[in-house]
């Protein structure tokens, strides 16, 4: 059964640090490009970053460049999100998601950060 | 405000069919990248529904369907059912600012 599992998220005053995991079982993790995806209270689905299956090529959006790192290991089956920086405006629940974009698509149950004084 | 454009609302009696629109331009939908969709059910993961514009992944009714016609594209939802009731999001890629974008979201509600 295909998972993608994420944690790490939490309450973090701004200007904090905070790293996402997401874990990933029940595919073959090395054969997919992997994605992170945020949801605001209240508000729509916004693209954050992608990495390749490979780690080779990495992509953020405008709103988290020079903050926001993504990383993945793939011997571990995990993806990484390296939030520094934070503001109160990247409060949301973080999705992990392989393939966006493809026939493959496949979102996991979400985690939520808090960035709150 | 969101790359692609979507209604806020939709909504439809049991058994009707429902249409929602995804407006984008030619840095997107017109570019021209293909279009996704994705079922959001309050607390749950989204879920892929139609992808490459007009497919439907295995395990998907065939009550959804997807079209695209130049700068625009729209999901049609017929036999209408109150399980149908979420959010919907359409989603591509915007080759100018080489991000992948979503609509707004559309709310479905099923009276």
């Amino acid at each position: 059964e295909v998972q993608v599992v994420e944690s790490g998220g939490g309450l973090v005053k701004p200007g904090g640090s905070l790293r996402l995991s997401c874990a990933a079982s029940g595919f073959r993790f090395t054969s997919y490009s992997m994605n992170w995806v945020r949801q605001a209270p209240g508000k729509g689905l916004e693209w954050v970053s992608s990495i390749s299956s490979d780690g080779s090529h990495k992509y953020h959006a405008d709103s988290v460049k020079g903050r926001f790192t993504i990383s993945r290991d793939n011997a571990k089956n995990s993806l990484f999100l390296q939030m520094d920086s934070l503001r109160a405006d990247d409060t949301a629940v973080y999705y992990c998601v392989r393939d966006l974009g493809s026939s493959s698509a496949f979102w996991g149950q979400g985690t939520l950060v808090s960035v709150s004084s | 405000q969101s790359v692609l454009t979507q209604p806020p609302s939709v909504s439809g009696a049991p058994g009707q069919r429902v249409s929602i629109s995804c407006s984008g331009n030619d840095s997107n939908l017109g570019a021209p990248a293909d279009v996704n969709w994705y079922q959001h059910l309050a607390g749950t993961a989204p879920k892929l529904l139609i992808y490459a514009n007009n497919n439907r992944p295995s395990g998907v009714p065939d009550r959804f369907s997807g079209s695209k016609s130049g700068t625009s594209a729209s999901l049609a939802i017929t036999g209408l059912q109150p399980d149908d009731e979420a959010d919907y999001y359409c989603q591509s890629y915007d080759i100018s600012l080489s991000a992948l974008v979503f609509g707004g979201g559309t709310k479905l509600t099923v009276l």
